[in-house]
């Protein structure tokens, strides 16, 4: 079992405020970092995958950053608004498809 | 909506019982996976289903049965479960080749008495 870690637990941010977060993972049989977004009450909905060294992704005010090298990855979002408020996971996929998730960030965003 | 759908959304059982928990999805993927989340923790792969053949299982204790009768179709058949396996079982699927994320369905709420 592959550790990967998300930093941190939770977050309460205000509403307009720009915010990160932190996903660690082990970079041996590293395919790709996928990273979901977890509203209560519905199902995990995928953001982004992520699998080149200095990748960088956006969409919209969200946008994230890879460093395999370290084994890293940096969840940003910019202007946080209320609907931002949910649990953001990051999963690692292996070379053998398997896929290990971090406990999650828990982020609620203040009006 | 989710285009993942998993039934039934809740489901209470007692330890002698046998029941299934049932995934469906129609996009064309050949990758199904079930996972268990229990709270505060990160959800835990189970089986990895690839072209309807069980290609990982995670170590998971045999009351735990999965089947893919097809590849639209995902079943987890339970029996003589205990209260530590409640939890909420998550369903997947995403298309076996390439960096594609996971479709996730909305799960099935487990509580055994």
């Amino acid at each position: 079992i592959l550790n990967v870690e998300q930093s941190p637990q939770s977050l309460h941010v205000q509403e307009g405020d720009s915010t990160n977060f932190t996903c660690s993972f082990p970079s041996s049989n590293f395919y790709a970092l996928h990273w979901y977004r977890w509203e209560t009450a519905k199902s995990p909905e995928a953001l982004f995958v992520m699998t080149l060294n200095g990748d960088e992704k956006k969409k919209g005010r969200i946008s994230a950053t890879l460093n395999t090298k370290e084994g890293y990855s940096y969840l940003y979002i910019k202007g946080s608004q209320p609907e931002d408020s949910a649990t953001y996971l990051c999963a690692l996929q292996t070379t053998g498809n398997q896929f290990y998730f971090g406990t999650g960030t828990s982020l609620t965003v203040i009006p | 909506d989710t285009e993942v759908t998993q039934t039934p959304k809740h489901l209470v059982m007692g330890m002698t019982n046998k029941k299934s928990l049932k995934c469906e999805q129609h996009m064309g993927h050949r990758a199904m996976y079930w996972y268990k989340q229990k709270a505060k923790k990160p959800p835990e792969l189970m089986f990895v289903y690839s072209y309807e053949k069980l290609s990982i299982n995670e170590s998971v204790p045999s009351r735990f049965s999965p089947e893919c009768p097809n590849s639209s179709l995902l079943n987890l058949h339970l029996h003589a479960l205990q209260p530590e396996d409640s939890a909420l079982y998550l369903c997947a699927s995403s298309p076996l080749a390439g960096y594609q994320p996971q479709h996730f369905g909305d799960g099935t709420r487990l509580s055994i008495l």
